[in-house]
């Protein structure tokens, strides 16, 4: 079974503060992802990656950033964290696509972030 | 703008009867959708998915359909059990963006005993 596991279950925060979310999967997967999940709004994207050291912008990459300098981990980075970052943080993981055939996503537990 | 909307925040549904999810889209060039199922405390896992060529999709109790011309998607769940009972969130998938993935808002479903 593929394993996603997030360094945190529940992280409390200063306003400003850096805050460092890591993620590390265990299947050898190209594809990695940062959502942020929030009541009526689903999942939303913030980065992915597709392979060591790239990276690419989701849907809403604004006050964050990543780091992927191993394929099996990949950081989510509040550079000064805020109050409206107050939300649960899901990493996932993928292999790579191959031609039309899609490769579901495997999700960690989710950490679960709140900036005082 | 959301491209995906669930527009129903909960379902109650008595176990053994029929749950329907349904799913709104706006684009239609996504490829595939999906559902994903999550439970309190833990990542969303996937549950059953169907390209945009086919209408229908089952996989035991769970059957997707899909109406490309009315841009809607339901999930299907028959019988419900108590263990049913989560967020279901559906998700679509253009090919072109790689493995990006855009979510709709998630509908609670409970199954009563």
């Amino acid at each position: 079974d593929v394993k996603v596991t997030q360094s945190s279950r529940y992280l409390v925060k200063r306003t400003g503060e850096k805050v460092f979310l890591e993620c590390v999967q265990d299947m050898d997967h190209e594809n990695m992802f940062w959502y942020r999940q929030d009541p009526g709004l689903g999942l939303r994207l913030i980065y992915f990656s597709y392979d060591v050291k790239m990276k690419e912008k989701g849907d809403i990459p604004e006050g964050y950033s990543v780091s992927r300098e191993k394929k099996e981990r990949f950081s989510l980075i509040l550079e000064s964290a805020s109050t409206n970052q107050t939300s649960m943080y899901l990493c996932a993981s993928s292999l790579g696509t191959g031609g039309n055939l899609y490769q579901p996503q495997h999700f960690g537990d989710g950490t679960r972030l709140s900036i005082l | 703008d959301q491209q995906v909307k669930q527009n129903s925040p909960s379902l109650s549904v008595q176990e053994g009867r029929i749950s329907i999810l349904n799913c709104d889209y706006t684009n239609s060039m996504f490829d595939y959708f999906l559902w994903y199922k999550k439970y309190p405390a833990e990542g969303p896992t996937f549950l059953i998915s169907i390209s945009s060529i086919k209408d229908k999709n089952e996989d035991g109790r769970f059957t997707v359909f899909l109406n490309k011309s009315a841009k809607h998607l339901s999930l299907h769940i028959v019988p419900s059990q108590p263990g049913d009972s989560a967020v279901y969130f559906c998700a679509a998938l253009l090919n072109n963006a790689g493995n990006m993935l855009t979510f709709g808002g998630g509908t609670r479903l409970m199954v009563k005993p």
